[in-house]
């Protein structure tokens, strides 16, 4: 599975738009990219995932790179629930069991 | 309401003793999967299991054990042998199987196990 590098922490004001960066530079052709999120002490959630085309959906949108090498996962307005950790996965979607490395994330604060 | 989930929420337990944390999910899912997470730090994979009667380990097996007699049931053994225990303990599940959809994993609420 490739590698992903994603910043260590990142603020955003409430009410702006949250842009948060993962480089994969080593992804492969078939691997998707995945985002969840954990918040303080729960469970991780998954928010959004793609392979090539952006992708938008409720509670977030995927923009990625034309080579595919980075992504960023925007909060379009972000609110102080969304004050968690963000982790960038890049997997080959396979049937059966899909495991997935949650790597340290981006720990992301939004500010009042 | 579907879904995980794990008991108890906060679990201590004297050094040298063996612990079973549960995890239980009505999603009808195939696969199920246990993580640890320390403090700051990432999940990492203990044991995995895609289908009944099945489990794989993960990147850190030694020191546990699982079993999956029952599709809802993939109960975690901590035990004595897992040198340094104390962390929180994540159970998940995804559809798995052939069903050609994206296997979104869907986590529980997690259990703080603490060793004294």
């Amino acid at each position: 599975d490739a590698k992903t590098t994603q910043p260590t922490s990142m603020d955003c004001a409430e009410g702006r738009a949250a842009n948060l960066p993962c480089n994969h530079s080593t992804i492969s052709g078939n691997e998707y990219v995945y985002w969840y999120r954990q918040i303080h002490s729960q469970g991780p959630q998954y928010i959004i995932h793609g392979l090539k085309n952006n992708e938008t959906n409720e509670m977030a949108s995927l923009i990625i790179t034309e080579d595919r090498k980075s992504s960023t996962l925007i909060l379009p307005h972000a609110t102080l629930r969304d004050t968690a950790v963000y982790y960038c996965i890049v997997r080959a979607y396979q049937t059966g069991a899909n495991n997935l490395f949650f790597g340290t994330g981006t720990r992301l604060t939004v500010i009042p | 309401d579907g879904g995980i989930t794990q008991s108890p929420k906060y679990l201590f337990r004297k050094e040298g003793q063996n612990v079973t944390l549960s995890c239980e999910q009505n999603l009808n899912h195939d696969a199920m999967y246990w993580y640890r997470q320390d403090p700051g730090q990432g999940l990492r994979l203990i044991y995995y299991s895609q289908i009944v009667n099945d489990f794989q380990k993960g990147d850190i097996a030694e020191g546990y054990s699982v079993s999956r007699e029952k599709k809802e049931s993939f109960p975690l053994t901590v035990t004595s042998a897992q040198k340094n225990p104390t962390a929180f303990y994540l159970c998940a599940s995804s559809p798995g199987g052939g069903s050609g959809s994206f296997n979104e994993q869907f986590f529980g609420p997690g259990t703080r196990l603490t060793v004294l």
